[in-house]
């Protein structure tokens, strides 16, 4: 079965910061759909990042960025110049067989002004 | 920018009742899916649906579930009889195409059943 493993339950960063979540995940597929989505306290499930798997290049997205490691089997999100609304729950989440999303635990992200 | 919507935000129902959640997919999207979040767990794959039938479904969707596309526009997701532990946060999603494809999310509908 798919399993996707987010180790971090919370995380804090300073407003204007750099903050790294952590993903890991497991396949023995070689090609498959990796994203990040957030949650804000709406609780809408709103699309962040996705990273094709077969491309080498880390998908970016303004402040937010991956760092993929294939081998490693680990899809982190960075989160450059934090602001206040970065404020969340983010989940990663595979896409590997079909159609089903499969998610991590998730991880609270609180932002310090 | 077309979205995902949901109705109603918040459901309050009886055990045993049945309820009716509704989900508009983006106008092109032809793939529609169903997850629930039981508060403070993950999310979890209930559905997937194209073509007017369950392409994939998950153990949680029983017998007690049934999804349908009544009209053009709406997709439903139905729950029989309801019990305690169908509290969660559903939501749906949808895709224009399948296999890898993005999903986008609709806001959720809040169930609780009392």
């Amino acid at each position: 079965a798919q399993t996707v493993t987010q180790s971090q339950p919370e995380m804090s960063v300073q407003e204007a910061e750099t903050v790294t979540l952590s993903c890991t995940y497991d396949t023995s597929e070689s090609d498959y759909y990796l994203f990040w989505y957030k949650q804000p306290p709406s609780r809408q499930m709103i699309l962040v990042i996705r990273q094709e798997a077969y491309k080498q290049q880390n998908a970016t997205e303004n402040r937010f960025s991956v760092n993929f490691q294939k081998a490693a089997k680990s899809f982190s999100l960075k989160i450059s110049d934090s602001q206040l609304g970065d404020a969340a729950m983010y989940f990663c989440a595979s896409l590997i067989y079909g159609n089903k999303l499969v998610f991590g635990a998730g991880t609270i992200l609180r932002v310090k002004s | 920018e077309p979205e995902v919507t949901q109705t109603p935000s918040h459901q309050v129902t009886q055990m045993g009742q049945e309820v009716i959640l509704r989900c508009v997919p983006i106008s092109n999207h032809l793939y529609f899916y169903w997850y629930r979040q039981i508060l403070g767990q993950k999310v979890e794959f209930l559905v997937s649906f194209y073509n007017n039938e369950i392409s994939e479904k998950s153990e949680i969707f029983d017998d007690q579930f049934s999804v349908e596309r009544p009209d053009g526009s709406n997709f439903t997701l139905k729950i029989r009889s309801t019990k305690l532990e169908d509290s969660a946060m559903y939501f749906c999603a949808s895709s224009e195409r399948a296999n890898q494809e993005t999903q986008y999310f609709g806001p959720g509908t809040r169930l609780l059943v009392l």
